[in-house]
């Protein structure tokens, strides 16, 4: 599996978007990008996932570059319930272990 | 509300107790899985299951045992021979096709009394 890279923490404003980038350089052509995101002593929420195309929903959107060795989750309206930790994970079906790294943490302020 | 539910949210061991863990999900997903989670790391695979009545070990089964004798549950047994229990304990489910993420359930803390 693709190893990720992502930077250990960010701060966000409140009302602006929050642009947290993924490094997998070495990624499959058969390996999708997910991402979760983790607040304090709960489960980790899933976000989005995408193979090669842009991908939106209603929580974000996820930016793959053409090449697909890094991708950018995009929040549009940071609000301080976004504080938490966000995991990029590369993976290949079938996906039966999602490997968390240390992720980023996040810290949207008022 | 389907979701993944997790029982109990916080749990204690005495030395040389088996305690389980329940997970129960009512989203008619065919694969579930138990992951371990310590302070600052990452989750890491115990078992998973992606059938009734069958099941696979993931990285760090030893001291750990699970049934799936029911497409909604996959209880986790923590075992007497597990020595160093304390975590965080998350369960989660999938479909069967092949890209789609995993939910998880809120997680159980165990704690060693």
């Amino acid at each position: 599996d693709a190893k990720t890279t992502q930077p250990p923490s960010m701060d966000c404003a409140e009302g602006r978007a929050a642009n947290l980038p993924c490094n997998h350089s070495t990624i499959s052509g058969n390996e999708y990008v997910y991402w979760y995101r983790q607040i304090h002593s709960q489960g980790p929420q899933y976000i989005i996932h995408g193979l090669k195309n842009n991908e939106t929903n209603e929580m974000a959107s996820l930016i793959i570059t053409e090449d697909r060795k890094s991708s950018t989750l995009i929040l549009p309206h940071a609000t301080l319930r976004d504080t938490a930790v966000y995991y990029c994970i590369v993976r290949a079906p079938p996906n039966n272990d999602m490997r968390f790294g240390a992720g980023t943490r996040l810290t949207v302020k008022p | 509300d389907g979701g993944i539910t997790q029982s109990p949210k916080y749990l204690f061991r005495k030395e040389g107790q088996n305690v389980t863990l329940s997970c129960e999900q009512n989203l008619n997903h065919d694969a579930m899985y138990w992951y371990r989670q310590d302070p600052g790391q990452g989750l890491r695979l115990i078992y998973y299951s992606q059938i009734v009545n069958d099941f696979q070990k993931g990285d760090i089964a030893e001291g750990y045992s699970v049934s799936r004798e029911k497409k909604e549950s996959f209880p986790l047994t923590v075992t007497s021979a597990q020595k160093n229990p304390t975590a965080f304990y998350l369960c989660a489910s999938s479909t069967q096709a092949d890209n789609q993420p995993q939910h998880f359930g809120d997680g159980t803390r165990l704690s060693i009394l």
